[in-house]
């Protein structure tokens, strides 16, 4: 059973608005990643946060942005919506930051932007 | 040249067959290998990292060639619930544990 958990599960926004997602990361695990997956890709790298530091940003524009907290949850925030932010946005966790730990995901957000 | 590339099938077998999916990455300092596993509107799970020995875990064999910069995942006796999309997965080396993800290959397993 993942200990990673998101909230909200589903959200509908309209253009231009701005999202608000929260994850609580598995007991333990100190990074946390977040991804988007659009339908038939696999997920896209957005950014990772280590000890409440950006520690990576995949090809996301600034609307992207995020934080993590002193108990290692975090928040993903998209400003100015668009259409093509509509997707799965996914957070896992990790033991670490090193090579070979591998990512344990949440149940995902589905962001649909009308 | 996409980072990771897999074939996205789909793959339609009958139970009991043996399926390998195959994948190739493009960084050849990558150093972790993993494949996923992803049900229908479900979140990506570990199914099992991928050593440079090879590795089995199970029905589930995984293979690594550095050489040819390429990933493969065999699946023995196959099973109705194995029906997925299978990640292929791979760390970007400057990131540490920034994971990588091919579109996945889709299996459907038909009694």
């Amino acid at each position: 059973e993942t200990g990673v958990t998101q909230s909200p599960t589903h959200l509908i926004k309209t253009r231009g608005q701005q999202v608000t997602l929260r994850c609580s990361s598995q007991s333990g695990h100190n990074t946390v990643s977040w991804y988007q997956q659009a339908l038939g890709q696999g997920p896209q790298f957005i950014f990772q946060y280590y000890r409440e530091e950006e520690n990576g940003r995949g090809n996301f524009p600034p609307r992207f942005s995020g934080l993590q907290f002193p108990n290692y949850s975090s928040e993903l925030n998209v400003n100015a919506l668009e259409l093509d932010d509509s997707a799965l946005y996914l957070c896992a966790s990790s033991l670490a930051i090193g090579e070979g730990s591998p990512l344990h995901f949440g149940n995902g957000t589905r962001l649909t932007v009308t | 040249r996409k980072e990771v590339e897999q074939d996205p099938g789909p793959f339609n077998v009958p139970e009991g067959a043996t399926v390998a999916f195959n994948c190739t990455y493009s960084n050849s300092a990558s150093q972790s290998f993993f494949w996923y596993r992803q049900d229908c509107r479900k979140e990506p799970k570990l199914l099992m990292s991928v050593y440079s020995s090879g590795n089995e875990d199970g029905r589930f064999t995984a293979q690594l060639n550095r050489a040819s910069q390429y990933i493969s995942l065999l699946i023995r006796d196959s099973k109705l619930s194995d029906s997925a999309t299978y990640l292929c997965v791979v760390n970007d080396p400057e990131y540490g544990n920034k994971l990588v993800f091919g579109a996945g290959t889709i299996l459907r397993v038909k009694s």
